[in-house]
């Protein structure tokens, strides 16, 4: 079956890193989104993986291993705005995108 | 904002109503999307539209139905609906539904309905 799965809660201290993985199980694989979701508000896209490797986007680098089926999200520098849900998203074919229930990362001072 | 709009943002009904959810964007996009969140569970795929065609019905009750004028405009026309139909219903979009390239989806603020 179609599968994703993240931590649901981390803690991090203001100006640590803090590394949110994922690992997924999907019959196709056509890319693998990480997404920032405030409360009460849109998801927005930070990164896109679709080869092995890592990319880097400021304070924001996600990694991928497609052998494995496991990514991660490492967040550098936290800052307390950082404080919100990610969500990992597989996209398995052409027009379906499988959502983890997202990681509620909160950021202390 | 991410140049996908949702009315309305809240909306309470009873059982035996209509009610209609909308969604615009304004990117230039042929793909649309409905998702359903509900707490503690992923995202659900509802349903997908591609160049005004429906590409998707990932199984969703028939009191659900979709509308897609135009690639700008998504509609999601509500009737009779449960009281675990309560969530926060999002849309999104992408370029297209093609196998090439990212098509990252681009989200809307969702409508948080109530169903009582």
């Amino acid at each position: 079956g179609q599968n994703i799965d993240q931590p649901t809660e981390m803690t991090a201290t203001e100006g640590a890193i803090v590394q949110i993985n994922c690992t997924y199980q999907t019959s196709g694989f056509n890319g693998l989104f990480w997404y920032q979701q405030h409360a009460g508000e849109a998801p927005t896209f930070l990164s896109y993986n679709v080869l092995d490797g890592l990319e880097e986007k400021g304070r924001f680098s996600s990694f991928l291993s497609r052998s494995k089926g496991y990514s991660y999200l490492l967040l550098k520098e936290l800052q307390m705005k950082d404080s919100a849900s990610y969500l990992c998203a597989v996209r398995d074919g052409t027009y379906k995108y499988i959502f983890g229930t997202g990681t509620r990362l909160k950021v202390l001072a | 904002e991410t140049g996908v709009t949702q009315t309305p943002r809240h909306l309470v009904m009873g059982m035996t109503n209509k009610k209609s959810l909308k969604c615009e964007q304004h990117l230039g996009h042929n793909a649309m999307y409905w998702y359903k969140q509900s707490a503690k569970k992923p995202l659900e795929l509802m349903f997908v539209y591609n160049f005004k065609e429906q590409t998707e019905n990932n199984s969703v009750p028939s009191r659900f139905s979709p509308e897609c004028p135009n690639s700008s405009h998504l509609f999601l026309h509500l009737h009779t609906l449960q009281p675990e139909d309560s969530a926060l219903y999002l849309c999104a979009s992408s370029q297209d539904g093609g196998s090439g390239g990212m098509q990252t989806q681009y989200f809307g603020p969702g409508t948080r309905l109530l169903v009582l």
